[in-house]
């Protein structure tokens, strides 16, 4: 079956330093890739998607490229903010059937002032 | 963005009683989810569901577990009877087509089964 593996948190940065989250995944088949964030108390919200293979998708300062050479999809950004602090999942969906999403184990990253 | 709607946000329960825990997904949306979150650990899949059925399920899905959309009212999980390993939060999610399309959740109902 599908499997997504990422960087095991917490990660702890100080505003302004960079983010790299990383995230590999295994599947048979041509999948979509995504990210998306928690927030405590809230539900998983999409922070972007990239369906196809070489292409990259951007949000809000993060940006992750799709790897289909390297099975990958690191999540980055330049220089967090406090407000970047939640869970990031890397997940993956297939394109042929509806069997939704095969998430992470997600990464919580924490970012101090 | 497009907003999920679940209902209670917390309950608590007995166990052997029977739970349910309803969703009101995103008004145009036509495939609808169920994912387990145990405290600390990673989103699980339980179900989907299309056009009046079941689609998709998981191992966790167990026979206790069932999901119905009457008349297009609320998506509803109903667990009878509940077991202590059922303590989790349960997201809904729908989504406008199935494959490859994104999914917008709900923010959880906590079930805290005692």
């Amino acid at each position: 079956g599908d499997s997504v593996t990422q960087t095991e948190g917490p990660v702890t940065l100080s505003e302004g330093t960079s983010l790299t989250v990383n995230c590999s995944y295994e599947t048979k088949q041509y999948p979509t890739l995504f990210w998306y964030v928690q927030y405590p108390g809230e539900g998983p919200q999409l922070l972007f998607k990239v369906p196809k293979a070489n292409e990259k998708g951007s949000n809000r300062g993060f940006e992750a490229t799709y790897n289909k050479e390297a099975t990958s999809f690191h999540l980055q950004k330049a220089s967090v903010q406090e407000s970047d602090s939640a869970v990031y999942y890397c997940a993956l969906s297939q394109n042929n059937y509806a069997q939704g999403l095969t998430f992470g184990l997600g990464t919580r990253v924490s970012v101090f002032p | 963005g497009p907003k999920v709607l679940q209902i209670p946000s917390h309950q608590i329960i007995d166990m052997g009683q029977m739970v349910t825990l309803n969703c009101d997904p995103v008004s145009n949306h036509l495939y609808f989810y169920w994912y387990k979150q145990i405290l600390g650990q990673q989103m699980e899949f339980l179900v989907n569901f299309y056009n009046g059925k079941v689609m998709e399920k998981s191992k966790l899905f167990k026979d206790q577990f069932s999901v119905e959309r009457p008349d297009g009212s609320y998506f509803t999980l109903k667990i009878q009877p509940t077991a202590l390993e059922d303590s989790a939060v349960y997201f809904c999610a729908s989504s406008l087509e199935g494959s490859g399309n994104t999914l917008y959740f709900g923010e959880g109902s906590r079930l805290i089964v005692v």
